[in-house]
């Protein structure tokens, strides 16, 4: 089992709708948790952080993190054709220091 | 931006040969990171440097090698290239080593391999 898992996708949403992006994680451990986007041919960008269990919102943005079920999403509220792109989930476990663990990513396309 | 840059931005290399990938951190960050992302693949951790030594690595073969200057700023190395070599390779800069520090990546550096 991978340590961080997302479904690749293509995830696909008309514009204005909601999207939603899922990650799982292997370890009970962990301590922090990354959005980042990634546009093709471009690094990745962090767009949201989360460290306790709830949600916290940015914006259109809101990350959901639970720790029982090991379990952190993104949603992405008003999708924009802009936000077409790869979101990466990251999670930094216990005494890692600065590695941080990639799911592979999921691709959202949002159709005009 | 976020203040870490990375050259070049792209490379191409044959089989065998060595590579020196290099990164400025922002300024006052006094650890960095780098990591490999293929394509389609989310990033890999390769290693991290904290105060001009190494902090931890992940699993890369010693082929691959860095250093940090007292300037913070980095190099990545890699010995005697791989066609599977061929990668994103993104550089990290951070002001603290604890864990719930965010990292914000560079531009990076493309490497093909041929």
């Amino acid at each position: 089992q991978k340590e961080v898992e997302q479904n690749s996708g293509p995830l696909s949403v008309p514009e204005g709708a909601i999207a939603s992006l899922n990650c799982t994680y292997s370890d009970r451990g962990s301590q922090s948790f990354f959005w980042y986007r990634q546009y093709s041919g471009k690094s990745p960008e962090l767009i949201m952080f989360i460290y306790s269990n709830g949600d916290k919102e940015d914006g259109r943005f809101t990350a959901q993190l639970n720790k029982a079920s090991q379990y952190v999403s993104l949603l992405i509220r008003d999708s924009q054709p802009s936000d077409s792109a790869t979101y990466l989930c990251a999670v930094r476990f216990y005494n890692q220091g600065g590695k941080l663990i990639f799911g592979q990513g999921t691709e959202l396309s949002v159709k005009p | 931006e976020t203040g870490v840059t990375q050259s070049p931005t792209h490379l191409i290399k044959t089989r065998g040969q060595q590579v020196t990938l290099r990164c400025s951190s922002q300024s006052g960050h006094n650890t960095v990171s780098w990591y490999q992302q293929a394509l389609g693949q989310g990033p890999q951790f390769i290693f991290q440097y904290y105060r001009e030594e190494e902090n931890g690595r992940g699993n890369f073969p010693p082929r691959f090698s860095g250093l940090q200057f007292p300037n913070y700023s980095s190099e990545l190395n890699v010995n005697a290239l791989e066609l599977d070599d061929s990668a994103l390779y993104l550089c990290a800069s951070s002001l603290y080593r604890n864990d719930n520090e965010k990292l914000f990546f560079g531009s990076g550096t493309q490497l093909s391999v041929l």
